[in-house]
């Protein structure tokens, strides 16, 4: 089966670093994208990775290592406003995203 | 301004009834979809259109219908066969082609009591 596995809270303090983890198995790799999502409202695209390595955007970064399954987002500089779900998915061999339940990332003060 | 609408964003019924969940897109995308949301779960695909008249189901389409008569809207019926119809729906578009973001709207809560 496919699965998509990732912490299910995380806390952090603002102004520090935090690293989400995700790990998956599908049917196939197109790529891995990640969102985030606020309590009661629509996801937004944050990233996408198909190859190997880091991509870097502003105060996120994801990283990707198709060997192993396994993917990061890690968010710098956390502010308030990060409090949020992150969601991980990955598009599979028929070009379909799976999704993971999701991060719930608390910043305290 | 483009973007996605859903309507109404809280919706209640009463169970044995039929909903119809409004989805429009002015992004002219060609690919629309709705899925489901529950805590503690991903989200889950119902259905998906990748061209005005033609949907596929998803992983959980029972209980479900769609149709796609125009290119912007993609509205979704939650049958009175569904038997836990009570979750957060997200509708999102995105362009043609096999790999692309998804955009998606601000979602309906449907209570089914």
């Amino acid at each position: 089966g496919q699965n998509i596995d990732q912490p299910t809270e995380m806390t952090a303090t603002e102004g520090a670093i935090v690293q989400i983890n995700c790990t998956y198995q599908t049917s196939g790799f197109n790529g891995l994208f990640w969102y985030q999502q606020h309590a009661g409202e629509a996801p937004t695209f944050l990233s996408y990775n198909v190859l190997d390595g880091l991509e870097e955007k502003g105060r996120f970064s994801s990283f990707l290592s198709r060997s192993k399954g396994y993917s990061y987002l890690l968010l710098k500089e956390l502010q308030m406003k990060d409090s949020a779900s992150y969601l991980c998915a990955v598009m599979d061999s028929n070009y379909q995203l799976i999704w993971g339940a999701g991060t719930k990332l608390i910043i305290k003060p | 301004d483009g973007g996605i609408t859903q309507s109404p964003k809280y919706l209640f019924r009463k169970e044995g009834q039929n909903v119809t969940l409004s989805c429009e897109q002015n992004l002219n995308h060609d690919a629309m979809y709705w899925y489901r949301q529950d805590p503690g779960q991903g989200l889950r695909l119902i259905y998906y259109s990748q061209i005005v008249n033609d949907f596929q189901k998803g992983d959980i389409a029972e209980g479900y219908s769609v149709s796609r008569e125009k290119k912007e809207s993609f509205p979704l019926t939650v049958t009175s066969a569904q038997k836990n119809p009570t979750a957060f729906y997200l509708c999102a578009s995105s362009p043609a082609g096999e790999v692309n973001e998804q955009f998606f709207g601000p979602g309906t809560r449907l209570t089914v009591l």
